[in-house]
């Protein structure tokens, strides 16, 4: 079975521009979840939607959003980038909210 | 807002030695997780938590839940070279769906 994919791997964005990041998750998990983790630093939680509802939100502003589709597969938008936006993005899924979080790869997001 | 506090920050141990992180969170846990981060790559889950006071061993590894549940410990025997990384403890708060991680401890065993 493959494991929960993110794209793109990388990305470089200037401030204020926009971004969308994606994450399809194992097959069978309902549970997707957002984390910003920047170097050093422990993973932060941003988002998590289950069957398609948003359940939980991170102290992050306005500008980060995410939905959740049919699929089960997920997208973050983060608008008017800033500098501190720079960071490694982590999905993870699960099968339901209370089970142990399978991650992706991340995206590493470079803000310049 | 709700936090969850890991120590030491970094252990740097001999091969053979053992090693101990410590992790509290401020407010009380539905359960808790362990995760491994090897450098470069994504957190891998370990173990979750549940029932207060509960411990539970995977080979040299030993995972201990706090009574009140604010509190879990991870303590390794005898490290080897392959338990390089970081170790994070994820607490889900009591009536919330999200898990909040831990600083993370990093450890380095000397060969």
């Amino acid at each position: 079975d493959a494991g929960v994919t993110q794209s793109p791997t990388h990305l470089i964005k200037t401030r204020g521009q926009h971004v969308t990041l994606r994450c399809s998750p194992i097959s069978g998990h309902k549970s997707v979840s957002w984390y910003q983790q920047v170097l050093g630093q422990g993973p932060q939680f941003i988002f998590q939607y289950y069957e398609k509802e948003e359940r939980g939100r991170g102290n992050f502003p306005d500008r980060f959003s995410a939905r959740q589709f049919p699929n089960y597969s997920s997208e973050l938008n983060v608008n008017a980038l800033l500098l501190g936006d720079s960071a490694l993005y982590l999905c993870a899924s699960s099968r339901d909210v209370n089970e142990k979080l399978f991650f992706g790869s991340g995206t590493q997001l470079s803000v310049l | 807002g709700q936090q969850v506090m890991q120590i030491p920050q970094y252990q740097h141990v001999q091969e053979g030695e053992d090693f101990t992180t410590y992790c509290n969170s401020s407010t009380t846990l539905s359960n808790i997780q362990w995760y491994k981060q090897r450098p470069g790559g994504h957190p891998v889950f370990l173990i979750q938590l549940v029932k207060s006071g509960e411990v539970k061993k995977q080979k040299r590894l030993t995972f201990q839940f706090g009574e009140a549940k604010k509190n879990s410990s991870l303590h390794i025997t005898a490290t080897q070279t392959t338990d390089v990384g970081t170790y994070f403890c994820a607490g889900r708060p009591s009536g919330t769906y999200k898990y909040i991680f831990g600083t993370g401890t990093r450890l380095k065993v000397l060969a």
